[in-house]
């Protein structure tokens, strides 16, 4: 089956690390990839997409490559803010009506 | 344009009741989706609907059922509910429902059972 497995959190930063979180996924064809944000009491956000490989994501400094030889699609961010702490969730959709498929998502706590 | 709207934002439930969720999506939007957030699961998807009619299903009881109007303004219902339903129900709504196409969330229901 399609499954998307995440890093375990949580993920403790001091502010302006580097961020990773990596993501791989299993699918049955050839996916898009996005990358999601929740932050407390919130619903999810878009932060970024790829729809083929070796596509580049990005968005509000954090990046992401669609990766089909390693099927990856690791998140990345070069300085972290304290307002990144949130939890981040890969997810893929396959082409059809098909329904996202998320990762157990990554909590993300960033300290000044 | 207005976003994703779920109502109510929370609720609280004793066993064995039914509750009904809403959820209003983005003006143009067909497709409306449904997904169950735990702690423990993750997000699940329930179900989705595109132009009033299910199109998929996820792994859930028959306790949980939805329908979508004309107007895409969807609603989710779970009937004899138990403690274990205790979640933040979250709604997506996207043009359709085409791999690849952005999904647009509410800030979601979260419904506790007592």
């Amino acid at each position: 089956g399609n499954s998307v497995t995440q890093m375990e959190g949580p993920v403790t930063l001091s502010e302006e690390a580097f961020l990773t979180i990596n993501c791989t996924y299993t699918a049955t064809g050839y996916p898009s990839l996005f990358w999601y944000v929740q932050y407390p009491g919130e619903g999810l956000q878009l932060l970024l997409k790829a729809t083929k490989a070796d596509d580049k994501g990005s968005n509000k400094g954090f990046e992401a490559t669609y990766r089909k030889e390693t099927t990856s699609f690791h998140l990345e961010k070069g300085s972290v803010q304290v307002s990144d702490s949130a939890v981040y969730f890969c997810a893929l959709s396959l082409s059809g009506n098909t329904p996202l498929v998320f990762g157990k998502g990554t909590r993300l706590s960033v300290i000044a | 344009k207005a976003g994703v709207t779920q109502t109510p934002r929370y609720l609280i439930k004793t066993r064995g009741q039914q509750v009904t969720l809403s959820c209003s999506p983005i003006s143009g939007h067909r497709s409306v989706s449904w997904y169950q957030q735990t702690p423990g699961q993750g997000l699940q998807f329930l179900f989705e609907y595109f132009s009033e009619t299910q199109r998929n299903k996820g792994n859930f009881p028959g306790r949980f059922s939805g329908r979508q109007f004309s107007n895409s303004r969807s609603e989710m219902n779970v009937s004899t509910l138990e403690l274990g339903d205790s979640a933040l129900y979250l709604c997506a709504s996207s043009l359709n429902s085409q791999g690849g196409t952005e999904a647009f969330f509410g800030q979601g229901t979260r419904l506790t059972v007592v």
